[in-house]
């Protein structure tokens, strides 16, 4: 059954820590995407990546982290720097961000929660 | 900033069909317009994307103006299950780098009554 899996689906964290998003997919798509979602609001790109060992940043990269070592694979650290963590974390997959025509599919979501 | 207008609420009748519109005033020539659909904490869905061309899938219509600056999803008898946030999206080109990226609203919060 191909598709995105986040993991966990809530986590709670103490201010000042670093906590680590997971996100896989098994579509076999080359670009893959972070987003933030706020309350009551639509989806700001923090972090995507068109090809393993290359990620750029989006409209909210400050205060988070990205790695791309496989594929499958692109896992989002939010860091102690990042002022206000909280919120409803999303991750997408596509075949080639560089076409006009590419559609994102989405994971279930990480709801973050910093106590 | 988003490229897209939306109302942010509408009611529509079970069975009945459900016409969602949106305002692209700004879109480029390249650039797609793409629907998605979010229910309570879940990942958005897609649905449907277009270029100037109505489309139709199993799910719904677009129907996109010729001049391009607004477009319509329609929903052709709507359930109690098509209660979501629809978001049209502008997928436009980032910068120099070659890549497009979308760029999302507040959407339109739809309540299909029973």
């Amino acid at each position: 059954d191909g598709g995105i899996t986040q993991s966990p689906k809530y986590l709670f964290r103490k201010e000042g820590q670093n906590v680590t998003l997971s996100c896989e997919q098994n579509l076999n798509h080359d670009a893959m995407y972070w987003y933030r979602q706020d309350p009551g609001q639509g989806l700001r790109l923090i972090y995507y990546s068109q090809i393993v060992n290359d990620f750029q940043k989006g409209d909210i990269a400050e205060g988070y982290s990205v790695s791309r070592e496989k594929k499958e694979s692109f896992p989002l650290t939010v860091t102690s720097a990042q002022k206000n963590p909280t919120a409803f974390y999303l991750c997408a997959s596509s075949i080639d961000l560089r076409e006009e025509a590419d559609t994102q599919y989405f994971g279930p979501g990480t709801r973050l929660t910093v106590l | 900033d988003a490229k897209t207008t939306q109302p942010t609420s509408m009611d529509c009748a079970e069975g009945r069909a459900a016409n969602l519109p949106c305002n692209h005033s700004t879109i480029s020539g390249n650039e797609y317009v793409y629907w998605y659909r979010q229910i309570h904490s879940q990942g958005p869905q897609y649905i449907i994307h277009g270029l100037k061309n109505n489309e139709t899938n199993e799910m719904a219509s677009l129907i996109i103006t010729e001049d391009r600056k607004s477009s319509t999803l329609i929903l052709p008898h709507a359930t109690l299950r098509d209660t979501a946030v629809y978001y049209c999206i502008v997928r436009v080109r980032d910068g120099p780098s070659g890549t497009y990226k979308y760029i999302f609203g507040t959407g339109t919060r739809l309540k299909v009554l029973a």
